[in-house]
């Protein structure tokens, strides 16, 4: 079936440093990749997303890269600030279904 | 422009009752999505409702139930309440179905079950 695979948190960085986040995933066609955010006490918010292989997308200095041959949508982010903690969701939607299969969630904790 | 609201904020409720979740979209979004979100299961989808037809199903027992009135507001129905029913029940708008819409995330409704 259908699933991403999340790189497991918590991660803590200090400010200006450089993030990545893995994501892996397992689908049949061609789905389409997304990356949520979720600041505490709020609900998702989309980041970002790609929906065909090689797309790149990006917003806010994150960016990721749809890769097929590794199954793989990566977040990255050159140099991340305080503001940036919060819960990033991997998520994908598989053609024909219109429901999101989301990872585990990362936390990012950015500290001055 | 209003964002997805959903109420109650937070519900506190013991185990063998019922509680209804309710989920106001975007206005003119007419697809309601549900999710239920725990710390040991992550995100789940629960079901998607279009025109006030059930559209998409996940794989949760039919404790779960859900409908879509003709506004587009959508109410989920928990019955007989277990205690890993406890969750963040997350409620998604779009204008329409499709790969190419975006989703817009209530804040959620934090359900309690003691």
């Amino acid at each position: 079936g259908d699933s991403v695979t999340q790189m497991e948190g918590p991660v803590t960085l200090s400010e200006e440093a450089f993030l990545t986040i893995n994501c892996t995933y397992t689908a049949t066609g061609y789905p389409s990749l997304f990356w949520y955010v979720q600041y505490p006490g709020e609900g998702l918010q989309l980041l970002l997303k790609a929906t065909k292989a090689d797309d790149k997308g990006s917003n806010k200095g994150f960016e990721a890269t749809y890769r097929k041959e590794t199954t793989s949508f990566h977040l990255e982010k050159g140099s991340v600030q305080v503001s940036d903690s919060a819960v990033y969701f991997c998520a994908l939607l598989t053609t024909g279904a219109n429901n999101l299969f989301f990872g585990t969630g990362t936390r990012l904790t950015v500290i001055p | 422009k209003a964002g997805v609201t959903q109420t109650p904020r937070y519900l506190i409720k013991t185990r063998g009752q019922q509680v209804t979740l309710s989920c106001s979209p975007i206005s003119g979004h007419r697809s309601v999505s549900w999710y239920q979100q725990t710390p040991g299961q992550g995100l789940q989808f629960l079901f998607e409702y279009f025109s006030e037809t059930q559209r998409n199903k996940g794989n949760f027992p039919g404790r779960f139930s859900g409908r879509q009135f003709s506004n587009s507001r959508s109410e989920m129905n928990v019955s007989t309440l277990e205690l890993g029913d406890s969750a963040l029940y997350l409620c998604a708008s779009s204008r329409n179905r499709g790969r190419e819409e975006k989703l817009f995330f209530g804040s959620g409704t934090q359900l309690s079950v003691l």
